[in-house]
């Protein structure tokens, strides 16, 4: 199975400042990397698709990039309602995999 | 706009099989154009794909469980299943239904998920 490393697995923050979340995948998957926001006691929400290409009605606050193996989610400017568990997937090849979260918090 | 609810038992007894149904609204399930998968979330962690299958009846699982997931879909009552066999606490998580498009390959329509827990 291909490895999703997620870092950090949490980060405080503040309103208006600027966040990136790392994934690191274990082999090459191409652009097929997905993230996703999660709140707590809902379901996952799709946020980036293909790397880089952003879910209809997300805030273009949200961005993503990729380097090689690795991708990074960016929040330009963060806002009260962004404060969740982001969890980046695989979807090059099944079984699909997620990496294991990073909680973001307000400081 | 399309919804996807799951249905079935709260409570499975350990080595019994726990069978979830997730019922499509707005939206056909015999497009060509999706998969229709399950995952699943223990309380405080991360997610698990647990598989998917196509309207032909294709089905794709994870290796971790695939002797014991069967996937179905039901195209009259724009339904799919998941049946889970021989259970046990490990099992016990909020399950979710999810559309997956085939050409962008990503999960854009989510249920609301379905606490299972596993009792001895």
């Amino acid at each position: 199975d291909i490895q999703m490393t997620q870092s950090p697995s949490s980060l405080s923050a503040s309103v208006g400042e600027r966040v990136t979340v790392t994934c690191r995948a274990s082999q090459s998957i191409s652009s097929y990397l997905n993230w996703y926001q999660q709140k707590s006691g809902t379901a996952p929400k799709l946020l980036i698709y293909a790397a880089s290409s952003l879910q209809s009605g997300v805030p273009s606050r949200f961005s993503g990039s990729t380097s090689g193996t690795d991708f990074t989610l960016t929040i330009s400017s963060l806002q009260p309602e962004d404060f969740a568990t982001y969890y980046c997937q695989q979807s090059y090849i099944t079984p699909y995999t997620f990496g294991q979260g990073t909680k973001l918090e307000i400081k | 706009q399309v919804q996807l609810q799951e249905s079935g038992p709260g409570l499975v007894k350990s080595s019994q099989t726990l069978s979830l149904t997730c019922t499509v609204s707005g939206g056909s399930i015999s497009s060509g154009s999706y998969y229709w998968s399950w995952m699943r979330q223990p309380a405080g962690k991360g997610l698990e794909w647990i598989g998917r299958i196509f309207v032909s009846g294709g089905t794709n699982y994870n290796p971790s469980l695939n002797s014991r997931v069967t996937i179905s879909v039901d195209t009259s009552k724009n339904q799919f299943s998941l049946q889970l066999s021989s259970v046990t606490a490990a099992d016990t998580a909020v399950y979710y239904c999810a559309r997956e498009v085939v050409r962008g390959v990503n999960l854009d329509y989510w249920g609301q998920g379905a606490l299972v827990t596993v009792s001895s």
